[in-house]
């Protein structure tokens, strides 16, 4: 079956540090994969996008790789703060025009 | 920045009940999705509809649930009747077009809907 896998425990650091969520999907051949925050309570906010011909994007202190091979994406927060923390989304488009969403991982940085 | 709206912000009902949530994406994107998110899991598409057409509802418990976009507009999604599992985030998106360059879904703050 189709799945879009995410780390199901919260990511817990310091300020300061880089955290690394990890997004693995099974199944699909996305033409690009998203990435987006969402606050408790709150709707998912876009934060970066990659297509498949590319390896990384960077945005601030976001950075974003795909790997079609590995059908793996990592997302990184360089000099973490604490208001970095929420949950993060990755997600893909599943054909038509359809954007499907993992579970999220939950990250808290803390000062 | 525009936003899509959504209201109610919070809704309870009790189960058995009929529920609507309205949604008015950004002024001129076509194309519209409800999602429903159920704490500590991702978003789960309902339907999509592209102007006033249902574009894919597969997903759509349909003995209950109905959604309309009459004029490609504002849409509103319902359950008839409500049941206690149906207790979730309920998230508008929108997006300009579908094979935009920048294919990023814009959301609304949600409804949280509670069923007792």
């Amino acid at each position: 079956s189709q799945k879009i896998e995410q780390n199901s425990e919260a990511l817990n650091i310091q300020e300061g540090k880089t955290a690394t969520l990890t997004c693995n999907y099974t199944n699909y051949s996305p033409a690009y994969l998203q990435w987006y925050r969402q606050d408790p309570g709150r709707g998912p906010v876009f934060l970066l996008l990659i297509r498949e011909n590319e390896k990384e994007k960077r945005k601030e202190r976001l950075k974003v790789t795909f790997d079609t091979t590995l059908k793996q994406s990592l997302f990184h927060i360089t000099a973490s703060q604490p208001a970095d923390s929420a949950t993060y989304l990755c997600a893909l488009q599943a054909g038509g025009f359809k954007t499907i969403f993992g579970a999220g991982t939950r990250l808290f940085v803390k000062a | 920045e525009a936003e899509v709206a959504q209201s109610p912000r919070y809704k309870i009902t009790e189960k058995s009940q009929a529920v609507a949530f309205w949604c008015d994406p950004i002024s001129g994107h076509a194309t519209l999705y409800w999602y429903r998110q159920i704490l500590g899991q991702g978003p789960e598409l309902l339907v999509q509809f592209q102007d006033e057409s249902v574009v894919d509802d597969s997903q759509l418990p349909k003995d209950r649930f109905s959604a309309e976009r009459l004029k490609g507009v504002d849409s509103t999604l319902k359950i008839q009747p409500a049941e206690l599992g149906d207790s979730a985030m309920y998230l508008c998106a929108s997006i300009n077009k579908p094979g935009d360059t920048l294919e990023k879904l814009f959301f609304g703050s949600g409804t949280q809907l509670s069923v007792l």
